[in-house]
């Protein structure tokens, strides 16, 4: 079974900071791997797919890469609407335990 | 797309049946899987399935209970819900790859 962990748990920013947090999967997933946003009292949002695909919408502060077993999501510029957790997830697989990016 | 049926409510011990029509591509081609998010939760992967079908896998708290199942000729993933306890209340979704439908809401409770 695959597993997926992510680093850190919890991440505290500011407006403006750039971001990244990590990803890795118990074995190599190649790139089928896929990151999402969470807000309270909403469903999950799928921001990246493939490792580095943005979805349709998704902004361009957004980006994604790796393979195999490591994989980073990245924002490269914080704004407030981004304070939320992140998960990854192998399509189809297990998800990360999250990582809160909170407001420093 | 994605479209999930057949949740509601149900007392443990209790079963469900979900179901997820898909249109626009071939479930038979396609690694598909259920999600869930409980209240207040993460997601959580359930169950997912192989594109022939020959491979299936669950999340160990469902191992014995669900069964993931599809029927090619009506392009549609299900998902066979038995013994439901308190802690499966969750809204679940069917999934390929990042894709998700709207998902169905099961609330197992007295």
């Amino acid at each position: 079974d695959i597993q997926m962990t992510q680093s850190p748990s919890t991440l505290s920013a500011s407006v403006g900071d750039r971001v990244t947090i990590t990803c890795r999967a118990s074995q190599s997933i190649s790139s089928w791997l896929a990151w999402y946003q969470l807000k309270p009292g909403k469903a999950p949002k799928a921001l990246i797919y493939k490792a580095s695909i943005l979805q349709s919408g998704v902004p361009s502060r957004f980006s994604g890469s790796g393979s195999g077993t490591e994989f980073t999501l990245t924002i490269s510029s914080l704004q407030p609407d981004d304070f939320a957790t992140y998960y990854c997830q192998a399509h189809n697989n297990p998800f990360g335990g999250g990582t809160k990016v909170e407001i420093k | 797309q994605l479209v999930e049926s057949g949740g509601g409510l149900v007392q443990p011990g209790g079963s469900l049946r979900l179901s997820c029509a898909a249109s626009g591509f071939t479930l038979s081609n396609s690694w598909m899987s259920w999600v869930r998010q409980a209240p207040g939760r993460g997601p959580e992967w359930v169950a997912n399935m192989n594109p022939d079908g020959s491979e299936r896998s669950y999340v160990d708290s469902v191992k014995g209970r669900f069964t993931i199942s599809r029927d090619n000729v009506e392009n549609s993933l299900y998902l066979q819900m038995n013994s439901l306890r308190a802690e499966d209340t969750a809204v679940y979704y069917c999934a390929r790859d990042s894709n998700w439908g709207q998902g169905t809401l099961v609330t197992v409770s007295t």
